[in-house]
């Protein structure tokens, strides 16, 4: 297993630029987490999705971030447009629903964007 | 008060020293994490833990549920074990969701 797969690993762009980050689950993992990390505040849930629908994404900072999960396996976090203070390691897990299972939890690479 | 307290916040350590990091939390939860995280790396889960104990190599991670309260032990510290160590906790209360401790910085000179 190739475990959870993030791209780009590095992203620098320009404040107002459109930014799309990808994420691909484990296999058999039906739970879909992206967060965001920054020295100030640390590991920050932005949403998370259980069987491609999202469940909690009170995390999501503003409407300038999206998500979608078009099927099982694979998501993406848009940010349009983006702006400096976006600049962070975004990071996405996937595991299995609580109660359906192992309960094991994996993360991935993440992705470190850098908006200018 | 935060859900998921852990202590020390930072820990400097000789090389092959016992280290002891400690996780204690609020609510019933159905498990907990141990992760890690060198510098500018990615996020690695060392244990996921509901009872007992487990032991990877060198390190060993304990529960209490009783006490809420989870230990991870490194024995041996070397300096390549130098990472921030996160204790999370899944429970129903919060959804599928982790919740994480702040992290404890674990420098180990040589």
């Amino acid at each position: 297993d190739a475990g959870v797969i993030q791209s780009p690993r590095h992203e620098v762009t320009e404040m107002g630029q459109e930014v799309t980050l990808r994420c691909k689950l484990i296999s058999g993992h039906n739970s879909l987490f992206w967060y965001r990390q920054t020295m100030m505040r640390g590991l920050e849930l932005l949403i998370y999705f259980n069987n491609n629908v999202p469940i909690d994404d009170s995390g999501m900072p503003e409407d300038r971030f999206s998500a979608k999960m078009p099927n099982a396996s694979f998501s993406t976090l848009k940010i349009q447009p983006s702006e400096p203070r976006d600049s962070a390691v975004y990071f996405c897990a996937s595991s299995q629903i609580l109660g359906q299972g192992n309960y094991g939890y994996t993360f991935g690479s993440g992705t470190r964007l850098t908006v200018v | 008060k935060n859900e998921v307290e852990q202590s020390p916040q930072n820990l400097t350590a000789q090389e092959g020293e016992f280290i002891t990091i400690n996780c204690s939390y609020s609510v019933g939860i159905s498990a907990l994490h141990w992760l890690q995280q060198h510098p500018g790396g990615g996020i690695v889960s060392l244990f996921m833990l509901s009872s007992g104990k487990k032991k990877h190599g060198r390190l060993i991670a304990t529960i209490n549920i009783q006490e809420k309260h989870s230990s991870l032990h490194i024995t041996a510290s070397h300096p390549r074990d130098s990472a921030v160590y996160i204790c999370a906790v899944r429970s129903k209360e919060y959804g599928n969701k982790l919740v994480f401790g702040a992290g404890t910085i674990l420098r180990v000179k040589s």
